[in-house]
């Protein structure tokens, strides 16, 4: 069974940087699709990026790019989000999570997340 | 801002039945694009209720079942139990982006 287990979260002033972790067990890390998803206090989830199982494919959603930077390394089975420039508004919990995928007759490809790590909370605040 | 949207809350009595629409539009869940499921608990992470319209992983009960249909899809919860109190969540895509539904919140009453 997947477990997805998050660091790094903490206290940051506005405009300064933070780089969270997620380490992987229990699958086949280096053959997964690996996504950051965040949700802050009292509000709903927002997809934030995903990184293929080979890290050449990343895809931000337009709220992070270029400002947040999704990467892995294999040797430590981890997954990290460096995020710069940081907002008050990127207060939340972060998560990471398992990305399952699958594509249709259609050549349509379907992705949803099938296990997701405990969170970890970066606030933004002076 | 979502793309998909839910409505706030539903309630029901132990035992009833309850459904949660998710609408999107032409772009995503109208485009053929499936749709997915999750549930959160009070302080907990998320976790996979359905995935592919309809289908449950392992070790999630027959009383939640999906269904998509157009530019919307449906979770529906039969046998309501209190520990059923949760967020409910869909999710689609969109073009290049992977999209959350605003939530549900499920009360038992």
């Amino acid at each position: 069974q997947a477990l997805l287990v998050e660091s790094g979260g903490g206290l940051v002033k506005p405009g300064g940087s933070l780089r969270i972790s997620c380490e992987g067990s229990g699958f086949a890390f280096r053959d997964s699709y690996m996504s950051w998803i965040r949700q802050a206090p009292g509000k709903g989830l927002e997809w934030l990026s995903y990184i293929s199982s080979s890290g050449v494919t990343i895809y931000d959603a337009d709220s992070v790019k270029g400002r947040f930077t999704t990467s892995r390394d294999y040797a430590k089975d981890s997954l990290y989000l460096q995020m710069n420039s940081l907002r008050a508004e990127d207060t939340a919990v972060y998560y990471c999570a398992k990305v399952s995928y699958y594509y249709d007759t259609f050549g349509y490809y379907h992705y949803y997340f099938d296990s997701w790590g405990q969170g970890t909370l970066v606030t933004v605040s002076s | 801002q979502s793309v998909l949207t839910q409505p706030p809350s539903v309630s029901g009595a132990p035992g009833q039945r309850v459904t949660i629409s998710c609408t999107g539009s032409s772009s995503n869940i109208g485009a053929g694009y499936d749709v997915h499921w999750y549930r959160q608990l009070p302080g907990k992470a998320p976790n996979l209720l359905i995935f592919g319209n309809s289908n449950r992983p392992s070790g999630v009960p027959d009383r939640f079942s999906g269904s998509k249909s157009g530019t919307s899809a449906s979770l529906a919860i039969t046998g309501l139990q209190a520990d059923d109190e949760a967020d409910y969540y869909c999710q689609s895509y969109d073009g290049s982006d992977i999209v959350f539904g605003t939530g549900t919140k499920v009360a038992v009453l």
